[in-house]
């Protein structure tokens, strides 16, 4: 099965700087990579994704590349914000729709 | 749409008692997946089922939980004789019938303690 590992697990930014959060996965038959943001008690929610037929995806602060032929991708935040403090997960899914999640990482933004 | 609800929000139960978490999808979504999250950890896959159907249970513990998704009504995650070791977050999401992979919108979790 898929194996999806994350690093790192915890990252702490001065506001205004970026932040970067890495992901690889095992399985080459995975095609479909989203973000979730998930804040103290609250549900993960989908903040960007990415299919494998496309490099780099930008939304605003945020981006997402992929590197299909070395398994991996990344999460972008640039010009961090206090608010975007939060664990961050990522996943990889094949056309089967099951979800494989990375372990988490807790961003911290320092005002 | 209402989004993914799940209830109940909290749950409390004794050990060896049995807990239910339903899970109601989003309005046109076939495709429901259960996740247990436990404190500072990630969202480990318990299993996949579309109506009717479990589709992957390779997440799901062997003994004392089951999982199902009737053609009518909710998702169930039951979970039978509960140990302190159940306490988690579980995590319900649910994704449309569409070709591919689509986007997984999650319910906001039921918390459950085993006393």
């Amino acid at each position: 099965g898929e194996n999806v590992e994350q690093h790192p697990s915890t990252l702490s930014v001065q506001e205004g700087d970026s932040a970067v959060i890495k992901c690889t996965y095992s399985d080459s038959a995975s095609n479909y990579f989203p973000w979730y943001k998930q804040e103290l008690g609250k549900r993960p929610q989908l903040i960007i994704d990415i299919r494998s037929n496309v490099g780099e995806k930008k939304d605003q602060r945020i981006a997402v590349t992929l590197n299909k032929t070395a398994k991996h991708f990344s999460l972008h935040i640039t010009e961090t914000q206090p608010e975007d403090s939060a664990v961050y997960f990522c996943a990889a899914a094949s056309n089967f729709n099951k979800f494989y999640f990375g372990s988490g990482t807790k961003l911290n933004v320092k005002p | 749409n209402a989004g993914v609800m799940q209830n109940p929000r909290h749950l409390v139960r004794r050990r060896g008692q049995e807990a239910r978490l339903r899970c109601s999808p989003m309005k046109g979504h076939s495709h429901v997946y259960w996740y247990r999250q436990l404190p500072e950890e990630g969202l480990k896959f318990m299993v996949y089922l579309q109506k009717e159907n479990i589709i992957d249970e390779s997440g799901m513990p062997k003994e004392r939980f089951s999982a199902e998704f009737p053609k009518e009504g909710p998702s169930i995650l039951r979970i039978q004789q509960v140990v302190r070791g159940d306490s988690a977050a579980y995590f319900c999401a649910s994704s449309p019938d569409r070709g591919g992979n689509t986007e997984a919108f999650f319910g906001q979790g039921t918390r459950l303690t085993v006393v």
